[in-house]
């Protein structure tokens, strides 16, 4: 079954302590990855879209990058602004190209 | 410019009751679909359109019923209102298309629907 499970469901950090988020999917067939931020009462928003293992994406002070079986989210000296839920999501080759998402990463960075 | 625009962004209705969610994008993308999201922020797909035409239709009640009257709308229509179908309602677009390799979604800003 085509599923995506995100680690931690909860992280809080010290501004500056740097730290990764984890995305491990099993999908039949991986037509890309992505990343998206939801500040609360919002809607998602896009981050990155990765395609293949071995592939890196940065921004600012995100980096996300993808194996066979997972990808990680990693922050690297967070400022409280990155505070928001990070939703990870795979799009499947089969299956309508259909969009899978985890329950998301809540972060949360304290000044 | 508002890229997905949703209408209305709180609905608070009593059980039974019929209403309807609406979605715009100016995006001039093919794809549009609609996502329930639970208080566990689990993001679920309901509906995909691509140029008006279904293409997904998850394990849905049949109350819900979505209307695309062009590619640039996507309505949910739920009838007969259930406790149950209190959740965050996600508007999304994408380029769309089967032959893409990049399908970015874009989201709207949300309905929080609360069933009394």
């Amino acid at each position: 079954e085509d599923q995506v499970t995100q680690s931690p469901e909860a992280l809080r950090l010290q501004e500056g302590e740097s730290s990764s988020l984890n995305c491990s999917y099993t999908v039949s067939g991986l037509r890309g990855l992505f990343w998206y931020r939801q500040d609360p009462g919002k809607g998602p928003e896009f981050l990155f879209t990765l395609y293949s293992a071995g592939e890196e994406k940065e921004k600012e002070r995100l980096k996300a990058t993808l194996t066979k079986k997972e990808s990680f989210l990693h922050i690297t000296a967070p400022k409280p602004e990155d505070s928001a839920t990070y939703l990870c999501a795979v799009q499947a080759l089969y299956n309508f190209n259909k969009f899978y998402f985890g329950s998301g990463t809540k972060l949360n960075v304290k000044p | 410019d508002t890229a997905v625009s949703q209408t209305p962004k709180y609905l608070v209705t009593q059980m039974g009751n019929d209403k309807s969610i609406k979605c715009e994008q100016n995006l001039g993308h093919d794809t549009m679909y609609w996502y329930k999201q639970d208080s566990k922020k689990f993001l679920k797909i309901m509906f995909s359109y691509n140029n008006k035409e279904l293409i997904i239709n998850e394990t849905v009640p049949n109350r819900f019923s979505p209307k695309s009257p062009d590619k640039a709308h996507l309505n949910l229509h739920i009838n007969s209102l259930e406790l149950g179908d209190s959740a965050v309602y996600f508007c999304a677009s994408s380029q769309g298309g089967l032959a893409e390799v990049s399908d970015t979604q874009y989201f709207g800003p949300g309905t929080r629907l609360t069933v009394l």
